[in-house]
Parts: structure tokens; C-alpha cells; sequence
């Protein structure tokens, strides 16, 4: 099982481009999740998908929107990248039963010029 | 306003030594809680985790302890080794019921094993 994958691992874009982090877990989890993470930060929540066919704003959804595309893959767009963007995201994704962990992927790191 | 909060940015511990990593948090509904630890370049993995109806989790040299009344909980690692030297977190649901909305977590603190 890979677990949890996540493209592109790098990226860098210019202040105004739009595109597209994917994620996509083998673990037939239920549920699936979005951060950021900033330097001397946590992990912050941007959005979540409880279950397939359902997506809530997390802590942070400002810039973002996402799409469950089916139970494996969830995934993040900037339609419009701001340098306040640049940082590391991961996905991760748990059951749904409750007082399960996630599980997360490697992370993508994003640098908005 | 945080509500999981990790106040010390690093800790530096001798090999061999316990190492104890510290949390508190301001939420008094939080049912349960998580450590993760986080190699640089890789993702967050799940360490131990603790009921709040519980205040002691032990998992071969991981121990987490719960404080309720203090809102407080501590790691502790024992005896540390080399590959401990990691960022750790502290997480809870960000609301009670099971966790289907997501973790709220401190800010880390990072663990430096020295031979």
C-alpha cells in the first residue's frame, strides 16, 4: 500500500497563477483533510471532506477550494496564488469511525513569487 | 486564540536520558489527544494517542500522561535514541465526538538527541 500520495512535491508559481495540489489514499479511509504548514507553525486545517460527497471550510479555506472526486482523491485549488500561500501542504486522511489518527502524505512544499 | 499549546520550540536531550515534551491546552471538551513526530521533509506520523477518560498511555518507550485538571499533557520517551530527533506535536480533535473535522495542533516542539 502507498497510503497516502501527494503531486507535485515541488512548486513554484507567480503571484496570480491558478493550480491544483492532488491527493489520493489506498486505505479506503472515509474521511480526508487539508493543511498548511508555516515555519514555527502547527499544522493548520484548511478544508476536510467527512465523507465522500461532502466538503467543510476548515481554519484557514480563505484562496482555496477543494473536490472530493471520489472516496480515494481529494483535492486543493488556488485559483488565484498569493505570496501569503507559499508553504508546505499535506493531505491526510483517517476512518470515520471516531478516535482514529490520520494518516499523512509526504507534502507538497509551494513557493508563490 | 491556540487551544493546543506547545511553549518550548526545542528541547535538547543526551542520549539515553528521558526525554519529556510538553502540552497544555485551554479547551476543556477535547476527549482525546494525539502525538505526531515529523522528520524534516516528510509527513507527520501518528506516535500515541490518549483518551481523556484515561491519564496514563503507554506504548513500548512512549508514554503520554493527562492531567485534566491542569490541562496538561507531557510525552515521555525513554530511554531516547538517535532517531527521536524529530519535531514533535501535540493534537486534538478540533471538536469533541470523534474527530471527523480535523486536529488542532500545538506549534511543535523540536527534539535534539545528542550522542
Amino acid at each position: 500500500n502507498a497510503g497516502v500520495t501527494q503531486t507535485p512535491k515541488f512548486q513554484v508559481l507567480k503571484t496570480g497563477q491558478s493550480m491544483t495540489l492532488q491527493c489520493a489514499q489506498d486505505m479506503n479511509h472515509n474521511s480526508m483533510y487539508w493543511y498548511r504548514q508555516d515555519p514555527g507553525m502547527g499544522l493548520r486545517l484548511i478544508y476536510y471532506s467527512a465523507s465522500e460527497g461532502t466538503t467543510d471550510k476548515g481554519e484557514v479555506p480563505n484562496g482555496y477550494n477543494v473536490s472530493r472526486l471520489n472516496k480515494r482523491e481529494f483535492s486543493l485549488r488556488l485559483e488565484s496564488a498569493a505570496p501569503s500561500q507559499t508553504s508546505v501542504y499535506f493531505c491526510a486522511s483517517r476512518w470515520l469511525s471516531p478516535y482514529n489518527e490520520q494518516f499523512f502524505g509526504p507534502g507538497t512544499r509551494l513557493t508563490v513569487l | 486564540d491556540q487551544q493546543v499549546k506547545q511553549n518550548s520550540p526545542s528541547l535538547s536531550v543526551q542520549e539515553g536520558r528521558i526525554s519529556i515534551l510538553n502540552c497544555d491546552y485551554t479547551n476543556s471538551m477535547f476527549d482525546y489527544f494525539l502525538w505526531y513526530k515529523k522528520y524534516p521533509a516528510e509527513g507527520p506520523t501518528f506516535l500515541i494517542s490518549i483518551s481523556s477518560i484515561k491519564d496514563k498511555n503507554e506504548d513500548g518507550r512512549f508514554t503520554v500522561f493527562l492531567n485534566k485538571s491542569a490541562k496538561h499533557l507531557s510525552l515521555h520517551i525513554v530511554p531516547s535514541q538517535p532517531g527521536d530527533s524529530a519535531v514533535y506535536f501535540c493534537a486534538a480533535p478540533r471538536s469533541s465526538g470523534g474527530g471527523a473535522d480535523g486536529l488542532t495542533f500545538g506549534k511543535g516542539t523540536h527534539l535534539i538527541i545528542q550522542p
